[in-house]
């Protein structure tokens, strides 16, 4: 148990709908790190959190926000879902802002039909 | 354009020889590098890191070699064990992008009895 709590493990919707993934990361990490893996690719950085405020932005679409609240659990918004974004949404969580030894949550997998 | 290359999308080793995983980056501004190990239905899990100011690196089981001047490394596991089964990413970060992590697309080990 990496102590990274993602929820829900499955989420299945339509195109067009738009969902929430929660993480609540390690006790005492204040970074926290968005990202996805589409079937047989590896992870995509979509969006850090430090300690509240946004630190860095990767590959994440405008469709897509995020943030992180002063209880430090962090939340993706993804919206207007389009089949492209089936994917395994991953959080991790780290002490520091420097982007090394993360631990990482079980992952939301979600299916848009 | 992929800056971390697994070209082995998976790779068969039979239980108690070596395993040797290998990555290619293509930025030269890299000067950190993890491996992770991933099971099905979870996330991935740190495995090892190296900085470039090394060419070695060792951990029980495992040794990464990093060769700056071919922009590779690999990973080494010996010996190879049947829980040594799992998707093993490469991923690397430079200071210049807020150590970032890049990822691979993750090689598939699988250990056979």
């Amino acid at each position: 148990d990496s102590g990274v709590t993602q929820t829900p493990k499955h989420l299945i919707t339509a195109t067009g709908q738009r969902v929430t993934l929660r993480c609540s990361p390690r006790s005492g990490d204040l970074s926290v790190y968005w990202y996805q893996q589409s079937l047989d690719q590896g992870l995509q950085f979509l969006i850090q959190y430090y300690n509240g405020e946004e630190r860095a932005k990767g590959n994440i679409l405008e469709r897509f926000s995020a943030q992180q609240f002063p209880d430090l659990h962090s939340e993706l918004n993804l919206s207007s879902l389009e089949l492209g974004d089936s994917a395994l949404y991953f959080c991790a969580s780290s002490v520091s802002g420097a982007n090394t030894e993360a631990f990482f949550g079980q992952g939301t997998r979600l299916t848009v039909v | 354009d992929q800056q971390v290359k697994q070209n082995s999308p998976s790779l068969s080793v039979q239980e108690g020889r070596i395993s040797i995983l290998n990555c290619d980056y293509t930025n030269s501004m890299f000067d950190y590098f993890l491996w992770y190990k991933k099971y099905p239905a979870e996330g991935p899990t740190f495995l090892i890191s190296i900085s470039s100011i090394k060419d070695k690196n060792e951990d029980g089981r495992f040794t990464v070699f990093l060769n700056k001047s071919a922009k590779h490394l690999s990973l080494h596991i010996v010996p190879s064990q049947p829980g040594d089964s799992a998707v093993y990413f490469c991923a690397a970060s430079a200071l210049d992008s807020n150590y970032q992590l890049i990822w691979g697309a993750g090689t598939k080990l699988i250990i056979k009895p």
